[in-house]
């Protein structure tokens, strides 16, 4: 399969304590994307990486937030300190260009309790 | 005010119908547009890019009005698989790319 993975695909942790998910983009593309998404709503804009450059971050993104694409390749989000209004499905996203369509990985779906 | 704005619905149509999806841009730098698709619990995935001159695949047919910041989704002769979430989305490419949704339109298809 040469699609978007993210792994875990679930997780479930206590509020306070440290997660950390990944994504590997399809192995050509050179932008990679971070959304969250709760029920109901649309895909929210985290950040945009461009090679291992993080050119934008959404405000959503707070201090506990952090995210490395350290070789251009795969990419991590960390969140510390979980609260549960962080529980959602974080999804990342690859394209080849900046104009082109992205494609989604199935996402890690956090469940903070 | 969001930066892509649909009705969310939900569309309750039947099999059959013909159903219109409206969406707007409220960003003039915006330069590139999509129809994604996402079932429940599921990615979302391309449905289909919207060029300026309008485009159509199959029972499916995307208009984009540059001047009024306007995109639109045409389904003719819906089917129960096309019950999903609709998302609209933008890609504001200059500097860096950021691709914005919407917060998507739910249609339902009934026998």
């Amino acid at each position: 399969d040469t699609g978007v993975s993210q792994d875990p695909r679930h997780k479930i942790t206590k509020r306070g304590q440290n997660v950390t998910f990944r994504c590997d983009p399809i192995s050509e593309h050179n932008r990679l994307y971070w959304y969250r998404q709760t029920l109901g709503q649309g895909p929210e804009f985290l950040t945009y990486f461009q090679n291992e450059a993080q050119l934008e971050k959404s405000r959503l993104l707070s201090d506990r937030f952090s995210a490395e694409r350290p070789k251009g390749s795969f990419s991590t989000l960390e969140i510390q300190r979980t609260e549960q209004g962080d529980s959602a499905m974080y999804l990342c996203a690859s394209s080849p260009s900046g104009n082109t369509e992205a494609f989604f990985g199935q996402g890690t779906r956090l469940t903070v309790v | 005010r969001k930066e892509v704005e649909q009705d969310p619905g939900p569309f309750n149509v039947p099999e059959g119908a013909t159903v219109a999806f409206n969406c707007t841009y409220s960003n003039s730098a915006s330069q590139s547009f999509f129809w994604y698709r996402q079932d429940c619990r599921k990615e979302p995935k391309l449905l289909m890019s919207v060029y300026s001159s309008g485009n159509e695949d199959g029972r499916f047919t995307a208009q984009l009005n540059r001047a009024s910041q306007y995109i639109s989704l045409l389904i003719r002769d819906s089917k129960l698989s096309d019950s999903a979430t609709y998302l609209c989305v933008v890609n504001r490419y200059s500097s860096a790319s950021k691709i914005i949704f919407g917060s998507g339109t739910r249609l339902s298809i009934r026998p």
